[in-house]
Order: structure tokens, then sequence, then C-alpha cells
């Protein structure tokens, strides 16, 4: 089955650190980008931060964020086990929220496969 | 960047057809065809209904189709039924942070 594998759900308190993973399996991606997105109870969908797997030397110009989380997260990957990572250094309890990640093949503008979600609670 | 303006919420009977719009800016709706629509039923992961403005991938019901003029993309779903309701976000590419989500809407089937 092709499907974008999520780590588990996370409790934390505020000022800890945090990393959460999304690993793609059961299909060899062709160059895919790979996002993720914040959904707080409730409410809608928020781009985060893309980075391109595609990439021989992953660098600034294969990763964009969205202006809104610059700085507070970081996105990284492992193409070579088709994986992105989003790490927080210092949570708050505003980051209380589902995080997905999605996948869109390179010159496609589309993300039609999603990870299960991965639930992160930051209270004190 | 502010996400695109859906309604709230939408809602129709059961046979019905309904229409949701999507508007957006000359940066993103306007600028591109790359216009795609996600529906997301209570606690499961978004799932791609259209992408490039009025493309179905592969298993989604005919049901659902969508389209663009100007600034403003649409989603309509006809023959109403029940497991139609969810909600919608609207996605488009951007010059800006690469791509941007509707505000969403809510469907109600009656």
């Amino acid at each position: 089955e092709v499907q974008l594998l999520q780590s588990g759900a996370e409790v934390k308190k505020p000022g800890e650190s945090l990393q959460i993973s999304c690993q793609g399996s059961g299909y060899s991606f062709s160059n895919p980008w790979i996002a993720w997105v914040r959904q707080v109870s409730g409410k809608g969908l928020e781009w985060m931060a893309f980075i391109y797997l595609g990439a021989s030397n992953i660098g600034d110009s294969t990763i964009r964020y969205n202006p809104s989380f610059r700085g507070l997260v970081t996105i990284s990957a492992d193409k070579s086990i088709t994986s992105a990572y989003l790490q927080w250094s210092s949570l708050r309890a505003s980051d209380t929220a589902m995080y997905y990640c999605a996948l869109a093949e390179h010159g496609t503008a589309f993300w039609h496969l999603w990870g299960h979600g991965t639930l992160v609670t930051v209270s004190s | 960047q502010s996400a695109l303006t859906q309604p709230a919420s939408v809602s129709g009977s059961p046979g019905q057809s309904i229409t949701i719009s999507c508007t957006g800016t000359s940066s993103d709706v306007g600028a591109y065809n790359y216009v795609s629509w996600y529906q997301q039923h209570p606690g499961k992961a978004p799932k791609l209904l259209i992408y490039d403005v009025n493309i179905r991938p592969s298993g989604v019901s005919y049901r659902f189709s969508g389209s663009k003029s100007g600034n403003t993309a649409s989603l309509t779903i006809s023959g109403l039924q029940a497991e139609d309701e969810a909600d919608y976000f609207c996605n488009s590419y951007t010059t800006g942070t690469i791509y941007v989500f509707g505000s969403g809407t809510k469907v109600t089937v009656l």
C-alpha cells in the first residue's frame, strides 16, 4: 500500500524540543516534494514548510517556509528513505495541533498522498 | 499570505447540487491553473478531490467537478449524498509562499 507513515502522538511541556517524522512507503516516488500542514482543533489547514527530496544536495533552494512559520520550525529530510522531519527547538502551548505531512510529485501542483497525522499536545 | 476565501458553510438536500466558491487574488487563483480541492471527514486526513482546477484523480466520484473564472474557483457536488458531509478546502499555488489553502467550508446534508 502506498502511504505516508507518521510518527506517533506526542505530549510535551512548553520549552521542550520535538521532532516528528513522515516516511513514504509502498511506492518508488519520483523526486517528490513533502510538506507539513498544521491543523488546530476545529480550524483550517495551514501550510508550514516544504522540502524537495529530488535535489542532489538539499539546501536552502529546496526548502520553502510559510513566512508565518519561518524561524519557529525547521524542516529536514533524508531522501534515501523518502522521509521528512519537522522540528521545534522550544515548544509553546500554541503549537498544540494535528500535523499532517503531504506529498506531491515534482512537476505537479497537487498533494495526492497524505499521512494520518501526528497530534502534538503542549501543556504544562 | 492570507487564506483564500470560502463560505463557512453550505448545505443541501440529498440529490441536490451545491457549489463552494474559493476566492483568491491575481497572485494565486487568478495567476495559475493550479487549484486543487480536498475533502476532510472528521478525524481523518484530507483527501484530494480535484487538481489543476478541474481534473479528478482516479477513484474520485464524477459527482465532484471543478471550475475557475478569474480569481474565483468553484467546486460543485452534484447528486448530494450523506457521505459528502465533510469539510472542503481549496488550495492554490501562489507566487508568495508556494501554496495557500482556503478557509474551509463545512458541507451539511440536510
